[in-house]
C-alpha cells in the first residue's frame, strides 16, 4: 500500500542555518506530493505541493522537488528563521484515490 | 468564508462516556475527512465521506461512527470512550476535482479520556 516515510526528529537549528527534511514515499500509481506545516496549537496548513515528476514546489523560501527515480520529496530551506519552528508533515495523494497518507511529522526548532 | 470549523476545542471525558465531535464547512466541498493525531505521530484517517449520505472507513475506524446527512456537516461519534482515544482530532474537507486540490483543515479538537 501507499506510505510516506520521514526523517525522525526533533531537529534543532540555529537561525540562518540550512534545512533539509527527508521524505520518501511508496505508491502504486502516480501520486501528488505535499508538505504541510503545523504551528503550535493550530491545524495543518499546506506549505507546498508537486503533482508530477521533476516538479518543484516552493513557498515562503521552502522548496521540494518530486524525484520519481528516488521516490523522494525532500524539503529544503536555505536560511531558517525562528518563525519556521513547527512540525512538518510530508504527504501523498493518489490521483485516482480520495485519501491522503501522511508521514509521522518532523519537529523543527530554530534558536536565535 | 469561515472555512472548516470544529467544536468543541477541548473536552475531557470519563471512560465509557459518549460524545459527538462537530465539524462543518461552508465551502461546498464534497469530500470530508476525520483524522486523529497522537503525540509524536502523523495523522491517521478515521473515516471519510465523498458526499452527503456516503461514508467509508479509513485506517483506524474502530470505536467511532460518522454520518453525513448534509454537504456541510460531518460529525464524529464516540460511543464508549476509552483512554486509547485520547488524541487531537482534525476534520478536513476538499473539493472534488483536479489532482492539485488539497485539503483544508480545521483547528482541531483536543480530547482527553480519563
Amino acid at each position: 500500500g501507499d506510505s510516506v516515510t520521514q526523517m525522525e526528529g526533533p531537529v534543532t537549528l540555529s537561525e540562518e542555518a540550512f534545512l533539509t527534511i527527508n521524505c520518501t514515499y511508496t505508491a502504486t500509481g502516480y501520486p501528488s506530493l505535499f508538505w504541510y506545516v503545523q504551528y503550535p496549537g493550530e491545524g495543518l496548513q499546506l506549505l507546498l505541493k508537486a503533482t508530477k515528476a521533476d516538479d518543484k514546489g516552493s513557498n515562503k523560501g521552502f522548496e521540494a522537488t518530486y524525484r520519481k527515480e528516488t521516490t523522494s520529496f525532500h524539503l529544503e530551506k536555505g536560511s531558517v528563521q525562528v518563525s519556521d519552528s513547527a512540525v512538518y508533515f510530508c504527504a501523498l495523494s493518489e490521483r485516482t484515490g480520495n485519501q491522503f497518507y501522511f508521514g509521522t511529522g518532523t519537529s523543527l526548532t530554530v534558536i536565535p | 468564508n469561515a472555512g472548516v470549523t470544529q467544536t468543541p476545542k477541548f473536552r475531557i471525558l470519563k471512560i465509557g462516556q459518549s460524545m459527538t465531535l462537530q465539524c462543518a464547512q461552508d465551502m461546498n466541498h464534497n469530500y470530508m475527512y476525520w483524522y486523529r493525531q497522537d503525540p509524536g505521530m502523523g495523522l491517521k484517517l478515521i473515516y471519510y465521506s465523498v458526499g452527503a449520505g456516503i461514508t467509508d472507513k479509513g485506517e483506524v475506524p474502530n470505536g467511532y461512527n460518522v454520518s453525513r446527512s448534509t454537504t456541510e456537516d460531518f460529525p464524529l461519534r464516540l460511543e464508549l470512550a476509552a483512554p486509547s482515544q485520547t488524541s487531537v482530532y482534525f476534520c478536513a474537507s476538499r473539493p472534488q476535482g483536479a489532482v492539485m486540490e488539497t485539503q483544508y483543515f480545521g483547528p482541531g479538537t483536543r480530547l482527553l479520556v480519563l
